[in-house]
C-alpha cells in the first residue's frame, strides 16, 4: 500500500533536546496530521494542518504544512521523558469532502537516553 | 466523553479460522474506518463506513470485510485466517464537519491485537 516517506526512522536524544522530523509525499495532500502512538495503544492526534504554509503549535510541539502540499514537519522543543513513542504523519488527499482515507508515514521512533 | 472502544483487545486464533472485531465509535461520530498495523507494512487502510455503507476500501483481499450498524457501531471480519494476518487492527471514528475545510479528524481506539498461530 501507499506510504509517506518519513524521516528519520528513529532518534536517540537526551532529555531537553529539540527534535525535528518530516514527511514527504509524491502526492498532494489537503490535510496533514501528526499522531503519536504509545506501546499497546492507538495513535493519538497531536496536530492537524489544513492549509499550505500553515504553522500550528500545541504546547512544545510545532508542525508545518509545506508550501508544495507534499511535505510536513514536526518539531518538539525541550523533550521530556513522556515524549518517548512513535510519531506518525498522515496525509489526506483530494478525493473529495468526507473521504476518510489516511495515508500514513512509516513512523519515527523517539527514544530518550538517560 | 467516552473514546473509541474496540473489543476484544487481544485474541489468538489458528490458521483457517475466522475472527470478528468490534468497534464502538465516539458518540455522534458516524464515520468508522479500519486500519491494519504491522511492523513490516505500517498502518494500512482497510475500509471506511458511513451511514451503514462502505464508502472507501483499501487494497486487501476479500477475506477482509466489514459492516456498520444503524447506531454507527462497526464490525470487521477476517475469514480463513493466515499467519500474515497477525496485526494490530485499529478502528477510528470521525464526525463529518469536524475540523477545517471539511477535513474530518480521526480518533483511534486502542486496537485489537490478533495473533494467528
Amino acid at each position: 500500500g501507499q506510504q509517506l516517506n518519513q524521516s528519520p526512522q528513529s532518534m536517540f536524544i537526551q532529555e531537553g533536546e529539540d527534535v525535528s522530523m518530516n514527511c514527504t509525499s509524491s502526492s498532494i495532500f489537503n490535510t496533514w496530521l501528526w499522531y503519536k502512538q504509545d506501546p499497546g495503544e492507538g495513535p493519538v492526534l497531536l496536530i492537524a494542518l489544513y492549509k499550505a504554509g500553515e504553522l500550528t503549535s500545541n504546547g512544545r510541539l510545532t508542525a508545518q504544512f509545506g508550501i508544495t502540499r507534499k511535505d510536513s514537519f514536526l518539531n518538539i522543543s525541550a523533550s521530556i521523558p513522556s515524549d518517548v513513542g512513535i510519531y506518525f504523519c498522515a496525509g489526506k488527499g483530494t478525493m473529495g469532502f468526507g473521504n476518510e482515507k489516511l495515508t500514513f508515514g512509516t513512523g519515527t521512533r523517539l527514544t530518550i537516553i538517560p | 466523553k467516552a473514546g473509541v472502544t474496540q473489543t476484544p483487545r487481544y485474541l489468538i486464533k489458528t490458521r483457517g479460522q475466522q475472527v470478528t472485531l468490534s468497534c464502538s465509535p465516539i458518540s455522534g461520530h458516524r464515520s468508522v474506518s479500519w486500519y491494519q498495523q504491522t511492523p513490516g507494512q505500517g498502518l494500512q487502510f482497510l475500509f471506511e463506513y458511513f451511514s451503514e455503507t462502505q464508502r472507501n476500501k483499501g487494497n486487501f483481499p476479500g477475506r477482509f470485510s466489514g459492516r456498520q450498524f444503524s447506531n454507527s457501531r462497526s464490525e470487521m471480519n477476517v475469514s480463513t485466517l493466515e499467519l500474515g494476518d497477525s496485526a494490530l487492527y485499529l478502528c477510528a471514528s470521525s464526525r463529518p464537519g469536524q475540523g477545517g475545510t471539511g477535513a474530518n479528524v480521526l480518533t483511534f481506539g486502542a486496537g485489537s491485537r490478533l495473533t494467528v498461530l
